[in-house]
């Protein structure tokens, strides 16, 4: 089956630091990958995807690169600020599953 | 243009009464999704409509149930609550079974406490 690993939370960071969220994944067939980012109090929303191998989602200076070869899709930042806290979740989509896999989500604490 | 809405924002009951939760999806999305999120768990799957039909369930007891409205919006009920129900229960939607690629867009939403 499919799975999505990342790695414990919380982390805390000060603004400006350069940040890393490790996403590993098992799956059936050739995956899309995902992050997801929700804030305080809301809904989750899609911050970047990639769709095939090499791949490099990015967007709001977040960048992810699909590594077929390490089963891969870390998330990183060059220099977060505060308004960065919130949880990311690193999710796929599988084969001929419509219905996208979740890891558990990693806290983000960003202080000034 | 409208993202998803989801009503009500909060919602508190008691243990074995039943909660109705709805979702409106952003228009001209026929896929409807929900799920849990209970503290420190995840997301978890719960259910997938699509064109009125229920395409797809999750590892739920069957008192968790809903339904798929012509206009495309959702309802969730959950029967006999118990108190692990309590959680943020969370809608999204997408353009239908369109594949690997297709992106789901959330609800803001509404979090249940069973007491």
């Amino acid at each position: 089956g499919n799975s999505v690993t990342q790695m414990e939370g919380p982390v805390t960071l000060s603004e400006e630091a350069f940040l890393t969220i490790n996403c590993t994944y098992t799956a059936t067939g050739y995956p899309s990958l995902f992050w997801y980012v929700q804030y305080p109090g809301e809904g989750l929303q899609l911050l970047l995807k990639a769709t095939k191998a090499d791949d490099k989602g990015s967007n709001k200076g977040f960048e992810a690169t699909y590594r077929k070869e390490t089963t891969s899709f870390h998330l990183e930042k060059g220099s977060v600020q505060v308004s960065d806290s919130a949880v990311y979740f690193c999710a796929l989509i599988s084969g001929g599953s419509y219905i996208p896999t979740f890891g558990r989500g990693t806290s983000l604490i960003v202080h000034p | 243009e409208a993202g998803v809405t989801q009503s009500p924002t909060h919602l508190i009951k008691t243990r074995g009464q039943q909660a109705t939760l709805r979702c409106s999806p952003i228009s001209g999305h026929t896929s409807v999704y929900w799920y849990q999120q209970a503290l420190g768990l995840g997301l978890q799957f719960l259910l997938w409509y699509d064109e009125g039909e229920e395409r797809n369930r999750g590892n739920f007891p069957p008192r968790f149930s809903g339904r798929q409205f012509p206009n495309y919006s959702s309802e969730l009920n959950v029967n006999a609550l118990e108190l692990e129900d309590s959680a943020l229960y969370l809608c999204a939607s997408s353009f239908g079974p369109s594949g690997r690629t297709d992106t789901q867009y959330f609800g803001p939403g509404t979090r249940l406490t069973v007491l």
